[in-house]
């Protein structure tokens, strides 16, 4: 699986969009591009996925750049529930087991 | 449904005690992980079984044992208990169209 490299913290108002970035610039043609967030103390929980195509779901939005070597996880208007710990995380897609390598992540906090 | 659920939330051992983490999902997946996550790191799998009757070593299986009881259930043993595996576990299983993990709340371990 790819690695990843994404900042460690980052900062963000309430109500204005959160754009996480990820670099993942050793990714190849069958990887995955997958988005977590663990909230404290949680197991951690899946926001949203892709292969090369920007994708939406009622959480967030996923911009893959066209050669696939970054990604920008955007929620859109963050609020104070969504200051959690955020993981890009790349992987083969369709393989038997789905195995996760977790980094350090990004801190989100959203501020009042 | 429930989901994915993990028997003790908290527990405290003593060295060389052993004991039996406890994980169910409702979702009829055929994949089932365990991880562990120290405090600052993320998580790093231990032990995984991407189908029942199959079960195969992860990134930090060492001091650990588990059992795919059937479709539903995956229990991690500790045999003998040893400080270093003070840690918070997670079981999670897998979703079969998007290939997302979902994740347990987690057991609280603590070894004196």
């Amino acid at each position: 699986d790819a690695k990843t490299t994404q900042p460690p913290s980052m900062d963000c108002a309430e109500g204005r969009a959160a754009n996480l970035p990820c670099n993942h610039s050793t990714i190849s043609g069958n990887e995955y591009v997958y988005w977590y967030r663990q909230i404290h103390s949680q197991g951690p929980q899946y926001i949203i996925h892709g292969l090369k195509n920007n994708e939406t779901n009622e959480m967030a939005s996923l911009i893959i750049t066209e050669d696939r070597k970054s990604s920008t996880l955007i929620l859109p208007h963050a609020t104070l529930r969504d200051t959690a710990v955020y993981y890009c995380i790349v992987r083969i897609g369709g393989t038997s087991y789905g195995k996760l390598t977790f980094g350090q992540g990004t801190i989100l906090t959203v501020h009042p | 449904n429930a989901g994915v659920t993990q028997t003790p939330k908290f527990q405290v051992l003593k060295t060389g005690q052993s004991m039996t983490l406890q994980c169910a999902q409702d979702m009829n997946h055929n994949s089932m992980y365990w991880y562990r996550q120290d405090p600052g790191m993320g998580l790093r799998l231990i032990y995984y079984s991407a189908s029942e009757g199959t079960t195969d070593k992860g990134e930090v299986p060492n001091g650990y044992n588990v059992s795919r009881l059937n479709k539903r259930e995956f229990s991690l043993r500790l045999e003998s208990a040893a400080p270093s595996q003070t840690s918070v576990y997670f079981c999670a299983s897998r979703g079969l169209q998007r290939g997302e993990q979902f994740f347990g709340p987690g057991t609280r371990l603590t070894v004196l």
